[in-house]
Protein backbone atom coordinates (compact mmCIF):
# COMPACT_ATOMS: atom_id res chain seq x y z
CA UNK A 1 0.00 0.00 0.00
CA UNK A 2 0.83 3.45 -0.80
CA UNK A 3 2.35 5.15 2.57
CA UNK A 4 4.69 8.31 3.67
CA UNK A 5 6.88 8.76 6.15
CA UNK A 6 7.98 11.58 7.97
CA UNK A 7 10.59 9.47 10.56
CA UNK A 8 11.36 13.02 12.96
CA UNK A 9 8.08 13.94 14.90
CA UNK A 10 9.72 17.00 16.70
CA UNK A 11 12.94 18.90 14.76
CA UNK A 12 14.01 22.17 16.86
CA UNK A 13 16.52 24.29 15.07
CA UNK A 14 18.24 27.88 16.39
CA UNK A 15 16.55 30.75 14.44
CA UNK A 16 18.83 31.29 11.13
CA UNK A 17 20.12 28.07 10.83
CA UNK A 18 19.67 25.77 7.89
CA UNK A 19 16.63 23.14 7.81
CA UNK A 20 15.74 19.56 6.55
CA UNK A 21 12.84 17.70 6.62
CA UNK A 22 12.73 14.71 5.48
CA UNK A 23 10.32 12.40 3.55
CA UNK A 24 10.15 9.32 1.95
CA UNK A 25 7.47 7.25 0.08
CA UNK A 26 6.48 4.02 -0.85
CA UNK A 27 4.88 4.72 -4.53
CA UNK A 28 5.37 2.12 -7.69
CA UNK A 29 5.07 4.70 -9.95
CA UNK A 30 6.23 8.23 -10.59
CA UNK A 31 4.43 10.13 -8.04
CA UNK A 32 3.01 13.42 -7.58
CA UNK A 33 5.04 14.96 -4.41
CA UNK A 34 4.03 17.42 -1.77
CA UNK A 35 4.54 19.72 0.91
CA UNK A 36 2.39 21.37 3.41
CA UNK A 37 2.18 23.40 6.56
CA UNK A 38 0.11 24.10 9.12
CA UNK A 39 -0.01 26.48 11.69
CA UNK A 40 -2.12 25.42 14.96
CA UNK A 41 -5.89 25.03 15.31
CA UNK A 42 -5.68 25.85 11.34
CA UNK A 43 -6.08 24.41 7.43
CA UNK A 44 -2.76 23.11 5.45
CA UNK A 45 -1.25 25.30 3.28
CA UNK A 46 0.71 24.13 0.15
CA UNK A 47 4.36 24.87 0.28
CA UNK A 48 5.50 23.29 -3.18
CA UNK A 49 4.70 20.27 -5.50
CA UNK A 50 6.84 17.58 -7.38
CA UNK A 51 4.92 16.43 -10.48
CA UNK A 52 7.63 15.84 -13.09
CA UNK A 53 10.59 17.87 -14.45
CA UNK A 54 13.38 19.51 -12.22
CA UNK A 55 13.68 17.40 -9.49
CA UNK A 56 14.86 20.52 -7.42
CA UNK A 57 11.38 21.89 -6.67
CA UNK A 58 11.33 25.91 -5.03
CA UNK A 59 7.99 27.20 -3.15
CA UNK A 60 6.79 29.91 -1.04
CA UNK A 61 8.73 31.37 1.76
CA UNK A 62 11.95 30.24 1.02
CA UNK A 63 11.52 26.45 0.88
CA UNK A 64 12.54 24.07 -1.39
CA UNK A 65 12.41 20.42 -2.06
CA UNK A 66 14.23 17.72 -3.90
CA UNK A 67 12.74 14.63 -5.35
CA UNK A 68 15.40 11.80 -5.41
CA UNK A 69 13.78 8.80 -7.18
CA UNK A 70 16.71 6.32 -5.72
CA UNK A 71 16.35 7.33 -2.49
CA UNK A 72 12.21 7.39 -2.31
CA UNK A 73 12.66 10.87 -1.05
CA UNK A 74 12.01 14.07 -1.21
CA UNK A 75 13.16 16.13 1.73
CA UNK A 76 11.99 19.85 2.19
CA UNK A 77 15.06 22.42 3.42
CA UNK A 78 15.16 26.05 3.72
CA UNK A 79 18.64 27.54 3.68
CA UNK A 80 17.98 30.31 7.00
CA UNK A 81 14.90 29.59 9.12
CA UNK A 82 12.92 32.76 10.96
CA UNK A 83 11.00 32.13 13.99
CA UNK A 84 7.41 32.52 11.73
CA UNK A 85 8.32 29.06 10.33
CA UNK A 86 7.56 27.35 13.72
CA UNK A 87 5.05 25.20 13.04
CA UNK A 88 3.78 21.50 11.66
CA UNK A 89 5.00 20.43 8.29
CA UNK A 90 3.48 17.69 6.39
CA UNK A 91 4.77 15.28 3.17
CA UNK A 92 2.17 13.83 0.96
CA UNK A 93 2.03 11.59 -1.95
CA UNK A 94 -1.02 12.06 -4.56
CA UNK A 95 -2.28 8.38 -6.00
CA UNK A 96 -5.08 7.71 -8.24
CA UNK A 97 -7.80 10.62 -6.45
CA UNK A 98 -6.59 11.16 -3.02
CA UNK A 99 -3.71 12.17 -0.93
CA UNK A 100 -1.58 10.32 1.26
CA UNK A 101 0.11 12.30 4.51
CA UNK A 102 2.53 11.64 6.75
CA UNK A 103 1.98 11.80 10.34
CA UNK A 104 3.63 15.58 10.32
CA UNK A 105 6.98 17.01 11.69
CA UNK A 106 6.60 19.71 14.35
CA UNK A 107 9.25 22.44 13.71
CA UNK A 108 10.14 24.38 16.61
CA UNK A 109 12.53 27.38 16.37
CA UNK A 110 14.83 28.98 18.97
CA UNK A 111 16.00 32.32 19.47
CA UNK B 1 -12.79 36.47 -1.37
CA UNK B 2 -12.99 32.58 -2.85
CA UNK B 3 -12.19 30.14 -0.61
CA UNK B 4 -13.47 27.26 2.08
CA UNK B 5 -15.44 27.80 5.07
CA UNK B 6 -15.86 25.03 7.70
CA UNK B 7 -18.37 25.85 10.72
CA UNK B 8 -18.46 25.46 13.81
CA UNK B 9 -15.00 25.92 14.94
CA UNK B 10 -15.51 23.95 17.86
CA UNK B 11 -17.98 21.76 18.51
CA UNK B 12 -19.06 19.35 21.58
CA UNK B 13 -20.95 15.66 20.83
CA UNK B 14 -22.58 13.82 23.65
CA UNK B 15 -22.85 10.37 24.07
CA UNK B 16 -25.40 8.38 21.18
CA UNK B 17 -26.07 11.98 19.58
CA UNK B 18 -25.00 12.69 15.85
CA UNK B 19 -23.70 16.04 14.70
CA UNK B 20 -22.80 17.64 11.20
CA UNK B 21 -19.85 19.60 10.85
CA UNK B 22 -20.29 22.17 7.49
CA UNK B 23 -18.15 22.81 5.03
CA UNK B 24 -18.94 25.43 1.82
CA UNK B 25 -16.67 26.55 -0.93
CA UNK B 26 -17.27 29.17 -3.30
CA UNK B 27 -14.36 28.21 -5.58
CA UNK B 28 -16.47 26.27 -8.21
CA UNK B 29 -14.42 23.33 -7.29
CA UNK B 30 -15.91 19.74 -8.32
CA UNK B 31 -13.46 17.65 -5.86
CA UNK B 32 -14.40 17.98 -1.96
CA UNK B 33 -12.91 15.78 0.25
CA UNK B 34 -13.19 15.60 4.55
CA UNK B 35 -9.88 14.23 6.43
CA UNK B 36 -9.72 13.57 10.32
CA UNK B 37 -6.38 14.73 11.89
CA UNK B 38 -5.30 13.09 15.25
CA UNK B 39 -1.59 13.79 16.87
CA UNK B 40 0.86 11.79 15.52
CA UNK B 41 -1.46 10.44 12.92
CA UNK B 42 -0.76 13.02 10.06
CA UNK B 43 -4.48 13.51 8.01
CA UNK B 44 -6.51 10.43 7.26
CA UNK B 45 -9.47 10.36 4.60
CA UNK B 46 -13.10 9.70 5.76
CA UNK B 47 -15.07 10.49 2.58
CA UNK B 48 -14.42 12.53 -0.92
CA UNK B 49 -16.59 13.48 -3.72
CA UNK B 50 -15.44 14.27 -7.32
CA UNK B 51 -18.93 15.34 -8.37
CA UNK B 52 -22.56 16.43 -6.82
CA UNK B 53 -24.71 13.71 -6.23
CA UNK B 54 -21.25 10.88 -5.81
CA UNK B 55 -19.08 10.07 -3.20
CA UNK B 56 -17.18 7.78 -2.22
CA UNK B 57 -15.63 6.51 1.13
CA UNK B 58 -11.75 6.96 2.10
CA UNK B 59 -9.65 4.90 4.52
CA UNK B 60 -11.94 5.36 7.49
CA UNK B 61 -15.44 5.96 6.71
CA UNK B 62 -16.58 4.02 9.11
CA UNK B 63 -19.24 5.87 12.00
CA UNK B 64 -19.56 8.96 9.07
CA UNK B 65 -22.00 10.26 6.27
CA UNK B 66 -21.27 12.88 3.84
CA UNK B 67 -23.73 13.81 1.02
CA UNK B 68 -22.95 16.35 -1.50
CA UNK B 69 -26.54 17.78 -3.18
CA UNK B 70 -24.82 21.03 -4.35
CA UNK B 71 -21.50 21.54 -5.60
CA UNK B 72 -20.60 24.10 -3.04
CA UNK B 73 -21.42 22.33 -0.01
CA UNK B 74 -19.98 18.76 1.40
CA UNK B 75 -21.76 18.69 4.94
CA UNK B 76 -19.72 15.58 7.68
CA UNK B 77 -22.02 13.97 9.85
CA UNK B 78 -20.33 12.05 12.45
CA UNK B 79 -23.04 9.78 13.57
CA UNK B 80 -23.30 7.93 17.24
CA UNK B 81 -21.69 4.80 15.65
CA UNK B 82 -18.03 6.63 15.51
CA UNK B 83 -16.66 5.57 19.10
CA UNK B 84 -13.81 7.90 18.92
CA UNK B 85 -15.04 11.13 17.30
CA UNK B 86 -12.79 13.87 19.14
CA UNK B 87 -10.79 15.13 16.59
CA UNK B 88 -9.91 17.97 14.24
CA UNK B 89 -11.88 17.59 10.87
CA UNK B 90 -10.10 19.50 7.81
CA UNK B 91 -12.69 19.91 4.73
CA UNK B 92 -10.71 20.78 1.12
CA UNK B 93 -11.56 20.75 -2.19
CA UNK B 94 -9.96 21.18 -5.77
CA UNK B 95 -11.06 20.82 -9.46
CA UNK B 96 -9.69 17.45 -9.66
CA UNK B 97 -6.65 15.51 -8.65
CA UNK B 98 -4.09 14.08 -11.23
CA UNK B 99 -3.64 17.08 -13.41
CA UNK B 100 -0.09 19.13 -13.20
CA UNK B 101 -1.49 22.68 -11.79
CA UNK B 102 -3.84 21.18 -8.86
CA UNK B 103 -3.47 21.46 -5.74
CA UNK B 104 -5.82 21.42 -2.36
CA UNK B 105 -7.44 24.39 -0.60
CA UNK B 106 -8.37 23.77 3.13
CA UNK B 107 -10.39 25.37 5.44
CA UNK B 108 -9.81 26.26 8.90
CA UNK B 109 -11.02 23.12 10.24
CA UNK B 110 -13.82 21.88 12.91
CA UNK B 111 -12.46 20.88 16.68
CA UNK B 112 -14.77 18.11 17.93
CA UNK B 113 -14.92 16.90 20.98
CA UNK B 114 -17.20 14.34 23.04
CA UNK B 115 -18.73 16.24 26.32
Amino acid sequence: AQSVTQPDIHITVSEGASLELRCNYSYGATPYLFWYVQSPGQGLQLLLKYFSGDTLVQGIKGFEAEFKRSQSSFNLRKPSVHWSDAAEYFCAVEYGNKLVFGAGTILRVKS
Amino acid sequence: DGGITQSPKYLFRKEGQNVTLSCEQNLNHDAMYWYRQDPGQGLRLIYYSQIVNDFQKGDIAEGYSVSREKKESFPLTVTSAQKNPTAFYLCASSSGLGQSNEKLFFGSGTQLSVL
